[in-house]
């Protein structure tokens, strides 16, 4: 067990609607990282965030957006929703070390359906 | 455009054999890979790393081989056990402190007993 936990486990959405997906990372960890994985696919990086401020985005649309608290918990928000946001949504926290490995730590996700 | 490819979609080996995924990639300025295991649901869970300046990383029967002139790296687990049966990603990073990775689509391994 990693320590990150995600709720809720799973989410059905219809189509324009938002939705808020929430991660509660280790204690001490100062990074989290956001992961949409389709089905069949790998984990796609959707940003990162450290000590509450984004530290780096991938290639999602603005309408993904998120949160971090200074309790190590954060949200990932998704408005707009369109059907092929469906998908697990994985967060991963890390210790936010400036040199060297940074290894991350799942959670076990939240499946989101749009319909 | 995948930029990490894992070719085999599944894998079965008989356990106590040699089990060999493998993953490809294709920008040169990844530097930095690691292999995570993922049991259905539950997130995925990091198993062994390697940077660049190395060729082969070990740990215990986990061993990791990079080529970097093909680029290449492949994941060797010996012997394999039951318990090894999971869906693996191979993930590489150009990031200088390897936070930011991207992940290939998987390899389901199932060890047959």
């Amino acid at each position: 067990e990693t320590g990150v936990t995600q709720s809720p486990t799973h989410l059905i959405k219809t189509r324009g609607q938002q939705v808020t997906l929430r991660c509660s990372s280790q204690s001490g960890h100062n990074t989290v990282s956001w992961y949409q994985q389709a089905l069949g696919q790998g984990p796609q990086f959707i940003f990162q965030y450290y000590r509450e401020e984004e530290n780096g985005r991938g290639n999602f649309p603005p309408r993904f957006s998120g949160l971090q608290f200074p309790n190590y918990s954060s949200e990932l928000n998704v408005n707009a929703l369109e059907l092929d946001d469906s998908a697990l949504y994985l967060c991963a926290s890390s210790l936010g070390r400036t040199s060297g490995t940074d290894t991350q730590y799942f959670g076990p996700g939240t499946r989101l359906t749009v319909l | 455009d995948q930029q990490v490819k894992q070719n085999s979609p599944s894998l079965s080996v008989q356990e106590g054999r040699i089990s060999i995924l493998n993953c490809d990639y294709t920008n040169s300025m990844f530097d930095y890979f690691l292999w995570y295991k993922k049991y259905p649901a539950e997130g995925p869970t990091f198993l062994i790393s390697i940077s660049s300046i190395k060729d082969k990383n070990e740990d215990g029967r986990f061993t990791v081989f990079l080529n970097k002139s093909a680029k290449h790296l492949s994941l060797h687990i010996v012997p394999s056990q039951p318990g090894d049966s999971a869906v693996y990603f191979c993930a590489a990073s150009a990031d200088n402190y390897g936070q930011n990775f991207v992940f290939g689509p998987g390899t389901r391994l199932s060890v047959l007993p």
